[in-house]
C-alpha cells in the first residue's frame, strides 16, 4: 500500500496568516492527489484534485502544489472558517489511501 | 443537486453482519461510481471499496474477505455488507461519489452514519 505521511499533525495559525500542510507519499503518485477539509462533526469536503486543481466553489486562498512524492496544501490568509481537519488522499494505486490528517486551529 | 445519504442500524453486535444503504439523488448510478469510506472516532479515513458505473466492484484488500458492495439502480441505492464485525469496525461510515477519468477523487459525500460494534 502507498503510505501517505502528512505533517504537521496539528498547527495553530493567526487570522490572515499563510499556512502550509505537507503530504509525503511512500512512492511517486504522478499528481494523483486530492485534499479534503473536514469540519467538526461533518463529512469531508473536496478542496483540490490532481494535486493543484481547485474544486468549483472553493475559495482561491486554497492552493495545491507538488510532484513525485511531495505535495502541499497552502492557505493564503487564514480565515475563521478554515479551522478544520485536512486530509490528503492518493488514487495512484489500490488501495486508495489517505494521510493521517492535520488539525488546524486559530491561534 | 447531487445528494447522498447513508442509513443503517447504529449498533451491531460483535461477529454479526453490518448492512448499510446509501441513497443517492441528482445522479444516476449507471453513469456514476460510488465508494464507501469509514472513519473510526478521532482517527483518519479508510477507503473500503467502490462500485463502478458498470456495476463492477473493487475492494480494499485489507477487508476484501469480509466486504460486499452492491446496488439497486432502480431505487438509486448502493449497499454495503460486511461480516464478522469486531469492535475495531466501530466508525462513521460515509458513501461518496467517486469521480473517475484521469484522476480519481470524491466530490460529493453523504453526512455519514455512525456504527458502533458492541455487545
Amino acid at each position: 500500500d502507498i503510505q501517505m505521511t502528512q505533517s504537521p499533525a496539528s498547527l495553530s495559525a493567526s487570522l490572515g496568516e499563510t499556512v502550509s500542510i505537507e503530504c509525503l507519499a511512500s512512492e511517486g503518485i504522478s499528481n494523483d492527489l486530492a485534499w479534503y477539509q473536514q469540519k467538526s462533526g461533518k463529512s469531508p469536503q473536496l478542496l483540490i484534485y490532481a494535486a493543484s486543481r481547485l474544486q468549483d466553489g472553493v475559495p482561491s486562498r486554497f492552493s495545491g502544489s507538488g510532484s513525485g512524492t511531495r505535495y502541499s496544501l497552502k492557505i493564503s490568509g487564514m480565515q475563521p472558517e478554515d479551522e478544520a481537519d485536512y486530509f490528503c488522499q492518493q488514487s495512484y494505486k489500490y488501495p486508495l489511501t489517505f494521510g493521517s490528517g492535520t488539525k488546524l486551529e486559530i491561534k | 443537486q447531487v445528494q447522498l445519504k447513508e442509513s443503517g442500524p447504529g449498533l451491531v453486535q460483535p461477529s454479526q453482519t453490518l448492512s448499510l444503504t446509501c441513497t443517492v439523488s441528482g445522479l444516476s448510478l449507471t453513469s456514476n461510481s460510488v465508494s464507501w469510506i469509514r472513519q473510526p472516532p478521532g482517527k483518519g479515513l479508510e477507503w473500503m471499496g467502490v462500485i463502478w458505473s458498470n456495476g463492477g466492484t473493487d475492494y480494499n484488500s485489507a477487508i476484501k474477505s469480509r466486504l460486499s458492495i452492491s446496488r439497486d439502480t432502480s431505487k438509486s441505492q448502493v449497499f454495503l455488507k460486511m461480516n464478522s464485525l469486531q469492535t475495531e469496525d466501530t466508525a462513521m461510515y460515509f458513501c461518496a461519489r467517486m469521480r473517475t477519468g484521469n484522476y480519481w477523487y470524491f466530490d460529493f459525500w453523504g453526512p455519514g452514519t455512525m456504527v458502533t460494534v458492541s455487545s
